[in-house]
């Protein structure tokens, strides 16, 4: 079965500072992952999805992820946090090709000082 | 155009009692799946339909069940209630089954089981 780790629980940058949310997966064959945000008190949203296209893959609102083969992973970046990024981030692995079965990681809590 | 609606969006029921949700996918779209979210066990896979049919189904005992309509509309039913039901249950769509297709939640449905 397929499955990811998110390397942390909680992260903590300032207004402005770049921020790096940790990816690792598992997976027995080319893996499709996601990156979803989830703001309180909402469903998910997705940010970006890697499906063996580019390994570079940029997002909505400024976010981008780097598919790495030989790491296992797919961390999340963005240059310049802003405050209305402190939200709830999923990394996310498709569990069966050809399904649509998720399995996410735990999450991680960004949080944005000002 | 709308996206994925889920109904109720909250609501409270008794050990023991059984409710029901709803999901009406966005428009054209025939694939529907659903989540647990609780602070525990974070987000897990319940059910997967796709043309009336079940596909998969996760690791969630006999008392959760669900199904599609011929309008690709869905819905879970839990019955005989424990207070560890008490979750988030969210739901998503997309065009076909298949990490390929963009998938979208909805905002979910809290249920608080007393």
């Amino acid at each position: 079965a397929q499955s990811v780790t998110q390397l942390d629980s909680h992260v903590s940058v300032s207004e402005g500072t770049p921020v790096l949310l940790r990816c690792n997966y598992s997976s027995s064959y080319s893996p499709s992952l996601f990156w979803y945000v989830q703001h309180p008190n909402k469903g998910l949203q997705l940010l970006l999805k890697y499906t063996s296209a580019a390994t570079l893959v940029k997002g909505i609102n400024g976010f981008e992820a780097e598919f790495k083969k030989s790491e296992t992973s797919f961390h999340l970046t963005k240059p310049s946090a802003h405050m209305s990024d402190a939200a709830e981030y999923f990394c996310v692995v498709s569990d069966l090709q050809g399904a649509q079965k998720l399995v996410f990681g735990q999450g991680t809590r960004l949080t944005i000082n000002p | 155009k709308a996206g994925v609606t889920q109904t109720p969006r909250y609501l409270i029921k008794t050990r023991g009692q059984q409710v029901t949700l709803s999901c009406s996918p966005i428009s054209g779209h025939r694939s529907v799946s659903w989540y647990q979210q609780t602070p525990g066990q974070g987000l897990q896979f319940l059910f997967e339909y796709f043309s009336e049919t079940q596909r998969n189904k996760g690791n969630f005992p006999g008392r959760f069940s669900g199904r599609q309509f011929s309008n690709s509309r869905s819905e879970m039913n839990v019955s005989t209630l424990e207070l560890g039901d008490s979750a988030l249950y969210l739901c998503a769509s997309s065009l076909v089954p298949g990490s390929e297709n963009t998938i979208y939640f909805g905002e979910g449905s809290w249920l608080t089981v007393v």
